[in-house]
C-alpha cells in the first residue's frame, strides 16, 4: 500500500531559528513528490515539485530535497517567521497527471514563537 | 484571477439532508478533484475529473456525487448527509504534466449534526 509518512508530527521553534521536517515514502513507481503549506483555515498551497531526478530544490528560504533512492524528502526552513506557522504536507504522485494517485502525508504542524 | 472558489465556507446539516457545495476555477485547468480533510489523516480523493463530461471515484465516493458539464464548475453533492461526513471539504484544480502542482480552494468546513 503506498504511504507517506511525515515527522514530527508537532514542531515548536522560536523566530528565527531553522528547523527541517521529514517525509519518508513507499509510493512506487515514483513520479514527483510535492510539499504544500496549509495556513488554518486554508487550502494548501504547493512550496515545491521535484521529480526522481532532482535533489534540490528552493523555494526563498525554504529548501527541499529528495534522496530517491532511500525514499526520503525534507524540507529545511531557514530563518523562520512567524508567518511560517502552518502545516506543511507532503504529497507523492506515481504518475505524471492524474488526480487519482496522490499520495498525502499527515503533515507537521509547526508553530513559530517569539 | 481568483483561482479555485469554494462556497460556502461553512455549514451544518441534519442527518438525512442534501445539499451541494459549490466549486468553480477560472484558470482553464483541465483536472478538479474533491477532498476531504479529517484530523489525524491525509487528504484524501473523493471524486475527480479529468475534463469536461468525464467524472471517476477516488479513494472514498460513497455517499457522493459530482458532475462535469463545464470546464470551470465541478460541484459536489452529498445525497443524504450522515454524520460521518462532518469534515473540511477541498476542491484543487490542474493542467496535467508532472511540473505542474495543485491549486486548492480555500475548503468547506461541514457539520452534521
Amino acid at each position: 500500500k503506498n504511504q507517506v509518512e511525515q515527522s514530527p508530527q508537532s514542531l515548536i521553534i522560536l523566530e528565527g531559528k531553522n528547523c527541517t521536517l521529514q517525509c519518508n515514502y513507499t509510493v512506487s513507481p515514483f513520479s514527483n513528490l510535492r510539499w504544500y503549506k496549509q495556513d488554518t483555515g486554508r487550502g494548501p498551497v504547493s512550496l515545491t515539485i521535484m521529480t526522481f531526478s532532482e535533489n534540490t530544490k528552493s523555494n526563498g528560504r525554504y529548501t527541499a530535497t529528495l534522496d530517491a533512492d532511500t525514499k526520503q524528502s525534507s524540507l529545511h526552513i531557514t530563518a523562520s517567521q512567524l508567518s511560517d506557522s502552518a502545516s506543511y504536507i507532503c504529497v507523492v504522485s506515481p504518475s505524471t497527471g492524474t488526480a487519482s494517485k496522490l499520495t498525502f502525508g499527515t503533515g507537521t504542524r509547526l508553530q513559530v514563537t517569539l | 484571477n481568483a483561482g479555485v472558489t469554494q462556497t460556502p465556507k461553512f455549514q451544518v446539516l441534519k442527518t438525512g439532508q442534501s445539499m451541494t457545495l459549490q466549486c468553480a476555477q477560472d484558470m482553464n485547468h483541465e483536472y478538479m478533484s474533491w477532498y476531504r480533510q479529517d484530523p489525524g489523516m491525509g487528504l484524501r480523493l473523493i471524486h475527480y475529473s479529468v475534463g469536461a463530461g468525464i467524472t471517476d471515484q477516488g479513494e472514498v465516493p460513497n455517499g457522493y456525487n459530482v458532475s462535469r458539464s463545464t470546464t470551470e464548475d465541478f460541484p459536489l453533492r452529498l445525497l443524504s448527509a450522515a454524520p460521518s461526513q462532518t469534515s473540511v471539504y477541498f476542491c484543487a484544480s490542474s493542467n496535467p504534466g508532472q511540473y505542474l502542482g495543485y491549486t486548492f480552494g480555500s475548503g468547506t468546513r461541514l457539520t452534521v449534526v
